[in-house]
């Protein structure tokens, strides 16, 4: 494991269902990122949090909804999905030295989530 | 604005023989560039960056990467390739002062026996 860890590593879930994808960094970094990577796209920027505070969000529908309890959490609350959100979804996480994270990330190994 | 593209979906190549990925960027401002590397079923992983130091910049497991200002490129390079090399590989260009990275459509590398 990369120092972030993503469970579930699989998830299918039906289109009325509620789930939640969880994300745990323990390298000590205070930022932390959901990405989503579809097939033949680059990879999508949703959300950004800094110090626990959500800095970018990047006109992501509301059904999915994230939450950041601490700088070793991030969790991505789904709700009411339509087939089109199936994707990998990633976490990552990086230090914010006040150059907002410019020096990498470190990537989960993602939840593969299947809505049918 | 900024823009980052990959120049080959896929590349092809014997083992023991060099690999040359292709990125060129765009960019109004002195970017930070980086290679990420993806395995299947497996996240990504930071190959190398560059961040306006040295312009030759050394990564992991014997990989390199040249920024050339005036071609506006950040090409991947190594002199040998293992058949472990076998993975995606993304370009990505940063967005000073935001959190955003752009990242490029990704290039599939395949290592033949």
């Amino acid at each position: 494991e990369t120092g972030v860890t993503q469970t579930p590593r699989h998830l299918v879930m039906g289109m009325t269902n509620k789930k939640s994808l969880k994300c745990e960094q323990h390298l000590g970094h205070n930022a932390m990122y959901w990405y989503k990577q579809s097939a033949k796209k680059p990879l999508e920027l949703m959300f950004v949090y800094s110090l626990e505070e959500r800095v970018e969000n990047n006109s992501v529908p509301s059904r999915f909804s994230p939450e950041c309890p601490n700088s070793s959490h991030l969790f991505l609350h789904l709700h009411t999905l339509q087939p089109e959100d199936s994707a990998l979804y990633l976490c990552a996480s990086s230090q914010d030295n006040g150059d907002r994270g410019q020096g990498g990330y470190t990537f989960g190994s993602g939840t593969r989530l299947t809505v049918v | 604005a900024q823009s980052v593209t990959q120049l080959d979906s896929h590349v092809s190549v014997s083992e023991g023989t060099p690999v040359l990925l292709r990125c060129n960027y765009s960019s109004s401002y002195s970017p930070s560039l980086f290679w990420y590397v993806q395995h299947p079923n497996k996240g990504l992983q930071l190959l190398l960056k560059y961040t306006s130091a040295a312009t030759l910049v050394k990564g992991i497991n014997g990989f390199e990467a040249e920024f050339k200002k005036s071609e506006t490129s950040f090409h991947l390079t190594k002199p040998s390739a293992h058949m472990s090399d076998a993975a995606e590989y993304f370009c990505v260009v940063s967005i000073p002062g935001t959190y955003k990275y752009i990242f490029g459509t990704g290039t599939r590398l395949k290592v033949l026996a």
